[in-house]
């Protein structure tokens, strides 16, 4: 079983900065396999990226995914208020999910 | 659009049982893997179940295997999570999702969501 690993744990930002935040798998896996969720506070989880680097509909350009083999991230390049959230990675084909990275205002 | 509703949740005591519904709209429901996933309070996600489009396949998180039962009806575009000998370590808000992949034999993305169903397992 591939266990993820997201850090940090929280991540205390102002708007307009930069967030980076990983999720390092157990083992090497395709970028192609990898996803990221965001929830906002009292809101259902929702798609952000697929496959790394592939946006969902409706996704900002600020949010972008990199990464390979075991060491992914996620970028939002200048946080808007509606970023703060708690972002989760996951894998295709597992059912788990990283324990989450919370991006919090500052 | 597409639209996941679920219902069902509610204060329950322990040993008791709930069953939780998904409505789904908008898509071919009988195409998609429809899974269930839970969140503890102040927690993160937990993946609960999964049933393949047609029903032929069903698999749990061990936390829930032998006490929860997920099933579908295509005719009527919802499915279900049968939660028995509920536990304190239930509580939690259960989600409902779609894969994003049709006639899948597997597992692969979840969107959309439902808007969440809270379950409170308490004496």
């Amino acid at each position: 079983e591939i266990v993820l690993t997201q850090s940090p744990g929280t991540l205390s930002l102002s708007p307009g900065e930069r967030a980076t935040l990983s999720c390092r798998a157990s083992q090497s896996v395709s970028s192609s396999n990898l996803a990221w969720y965001q929830q906002k506070p009292g809101q259902a989880p929702r798609l952000l990226m697929y496959g790394a680097s592939s946006r969902a509909t409706g996704i900002p350009d600020r949010f972008s995914g990199s990464g390979s083999g075991t060491d992914f991230t996620l970028t939002i390049s200048r946080l808007e208020p509606e970023d703060f959230a708690v972002y989760y990675c996951k894998l295709f084909s597992y059912w788990t999910f990283g324990q989450g990275t919370k991006v919090e205002s500052k | 659009q597409v639209q996941l509703v679920e219902s069902g949740g509610g204060v329950v005591q322990p040993g008791r049982s709930l069953r939780l519904s998904c409505a789904a709209s908008g898509f071919t429901f009988s195409s998609y893997n429809m899974h269930w996933v839970r969140q503890a309070p102040g927690k993160g996600l937990e993946w609960v179940a999964i049933i393949w489009y047609d029903g032929t396949k069903k698999y749990y998180a061990e936390s829930v295997k032998g006490r929860f039962t997920i099933s579908r009806d295509n005719s009527e575009n919802t499915f279900y999570l049968q939660m028995d000998s509920l536990r304190a370590e239930d509580t939690a808000v259960y989600y409902c999702a779609r894969d994003t992949r049709t006639l899948a034999k597997g597992v692969g993305w979840f969107d959309p969501w439902g808007q969440g169903t809270l379950v409170t397992v308490s004496s």
